[in-house]
C-alpha cells in the first residue's frame, strides 16, 4: 500500500512569513495529489488537486507544486486564517492521508 | 447546497456492532462515489473506506478490513458504514464524504459524527 510522510510535523511561523509543507510518496502517484486544511472541530477544506490546481474559492497564496512522489504545498505570504493543520492525501487508488502539518503562531 | 449529516455514533463496548448513516442533498447522490474517513481524538484523519457510484466496488484500509462494511442506497440519499467487532482504536470521530467528479478529490465533507469505544 501506498504511505505518505508529511513533513515537518508542527511549523512555527509569524504573519507575512513564507511557507513550505512537504509531503512523499511511497511510490509514483503521478499528480493524484490534494491538500487539505482542518481548523479544530471542523471538517477539512480542499485547497489544491491535481497536485497544482487551485480549487475554486481559495486564495492565490496556496500553491502546490510536484508530481511523482515529492510534493510541497507553499503558502506565499502566511495570513492570521491560515493558521491550522495541513494534510496530503493521495487519490489513485487507495486513499492514505499524510500525518499532518500544524502551522502554528511563533 | 451540498450537505452531508452523518447519524448513528455513540458509546458501544469492545466487540459491538455500529451503523452509521449518512444523508446526501443538494447533488445528485448517485453520481458520486463516497468514503468514510475518521479522525481519533487529537490525531489525524484517517482514510476508511470508498464506494462507487452504484456500490458494486468498494475498498478498505487494512485497520477495517473484514470489520466494517461500506453501502449505499442510491434511492434514499443515503451512503452507511457497519462496523462489527469495534476495537478501543476505532474511537473517532467518522466523517462522511463526497468525492469529486472527474478524476477529483474529496470536495465536500460532513460535520461528523462521534463513535467512542470503552467498557
Amino acid at each position: 500500500d501506498i504511505q505518505m510522510t508529511q513533513s515537518p510535523s508542527t511549523l512555527s511561523a509569524s504573519v507575512g512569513d513564507r511557507v513550505t509543507i512537504t509531503c512523499r510518496a511511497s511510490q509514483s502517484i503521478g499528480e493524484y495529489l490534494a491538500w487539505y486544511q482542518q481548523k479544530p472541530g471542523k471538517g477539512p477544506k480542499l485547497l489544491i488537486y491535481h497536485a497544482s490546481s487551485l480549487e475554486s474559492g481559495v486564495p492565490s497564496r496556496f500553491s502546490g507544486s510536484g508530481f511523482g512522489t515529492e510534493f510541497t504545498l507553499t503558502i506565499s505570504s502566511l495570513q492570521a486564517d491560515d493558521f491550522a493543520t495541513y494534510y496530503c492525501q493521495q487519490y489513485d487508488g487507495s486513499r492514505p492521508f499524510g500525518q499532518g502539518t500544524k502551522v502554528e503562531i511563533k | 447546497e451540498v450537505q452531508l449529516v452523518e447519524s448513528g455514533g455513540g458509546l458501544i463496548q469492545p466487540g459491538g456492532s455500529l451503523r452509521l448513516s449518512c444523508e446526501a442533498s443538494g447533488f445528485t447522490f448517485s453520481n458520486y462515489w463516497m468514503h468514510w474517513v475518521r479522525q481519533a481524538p487529537g490525531k489525524g484523519l484517517v482514510w476508511v473506506s470508498y464506494i462507487n457510484r452504484d456500490g458494486s466496488n468498494t475498498n478498505y484500509a487494512d485497520s477495517v478490513k473484514g470489520r466494517f462494511t461500506i453501502s449505499r442506497d442510491n434511492a434514499k440519499n443515503t451512503l452507511y458504514l457497519q462496523m462489527n467487532s469495534l476495537r478501543v482504536e476505532d474511537t473517532a470521530v467518522y466523517y462522511c464524504a463526497r468525492d469529486g467528479i472527474a478524476d477529483r478529490p474529496i470536495d465536500y465533507w460532513g460535520q461528523g459524527t462521534l463513535v467512542a469505544v470503552s467498557s
